[in-house]
């Protein structure tokens, strides 16, 4: 069984970058999987960041594209993200998930973790 | 992008009553790739429905979908006190993959 945990700092600074990590326990992040970010702002519905291939390909939302970076470790069993230049805007519950493919639903989700874009 | 509305924003009903949600695109999704999420406070969305009509696994078969092309529903049989949450339906056959707005199901 997939499980999956997200872990980065709460709290980032506007304009600074923000670092999140998901953890995958229970299958390899080198099969043949698809890995993403989504994030739901207080309040507020879901918005696909971008998916990672165990082979490194990346796929990201347009509207994101030019701040976002995923990347992915298969010899910890993890995937990262890193959005840039953030601000107010950017504060929401970040969730890693699998898929399928990238043309696939989020299968399994982490718990989420809440980040907070505030100087 | 393909934007997804779903109708109604809140739906009061009372446990055993019928449930009817629904999800209209702005364009055609492709090969119906059409998911269903349930979202309780503090919890992250858990897969209901995948591909318009299949349940995922552990779903209860009082959950159903059905549509095609711009217009899809779930359906929740008979409700249950668990069942009164958030639902939210995401399209996956276009990129970049989008979700609605959300329905609440709130006890009456």
């Amino acid at each position: 069984q997939v499980q999956l945990q997200e872990s980065g700092p709460g709290l980032v600074k506007p304009s600074e970058t923000l670092s999140l990590t998901c953890v995958v326990s229970g299958y390899s992040s080198s099969s043949a999987y698809y890995w993403g970010w989504i994030r739901q702002p207080p309040g507020k519905g879901l918005e696909w960041i971008g998916s990672i291939y165990h082979s490194g390909s990346t796929f990201y939302n347009p509207s994101l594209k030019s701040r976002v970076t995923i990347s992915i470790d298969t010899s910890k069993n993890q995937f990262s993200l890193k959005l840039s230049s953030v601000t107010a805007a950017d504060t929401a519950v970040y969730y890693c998930a699998s898929q399928r493919s990238i043309y696939s639903y989020m299968d399994v989700w982490g718990k989420g973790t809440t980040v907070t874009v505030s100087s | 992008e393909i934007v997804l509305t779903q109708s109604p924003g809140t739906l009061s009903l009372s446990p055993g009553e019928r449930a009817t949600l629904s999800c209209r695109a702005s364009q055609s999704v492709s090969s119906n790739y059409l998911a269903w999420y349930q979202q309780k406070p503090g919890q992250a969305p858990r897969l209901l429905i995948y591909g318009t009509s299949s349940r995922a696994p552990g779903i209860p078969d009082r959950f159903s979908g059905s549509g095609s092309g711009t217009d899809f529903t779930l359906t929740i049989s008979r409700l249950e006190p668990e069942d009164f949450a958030v639902y939210y339906c995401q399209q996956y056959g276009n990129s970049p993959s989008t979700f609605g707005g959300g329905t609440k199901v709130e006890i009456k």
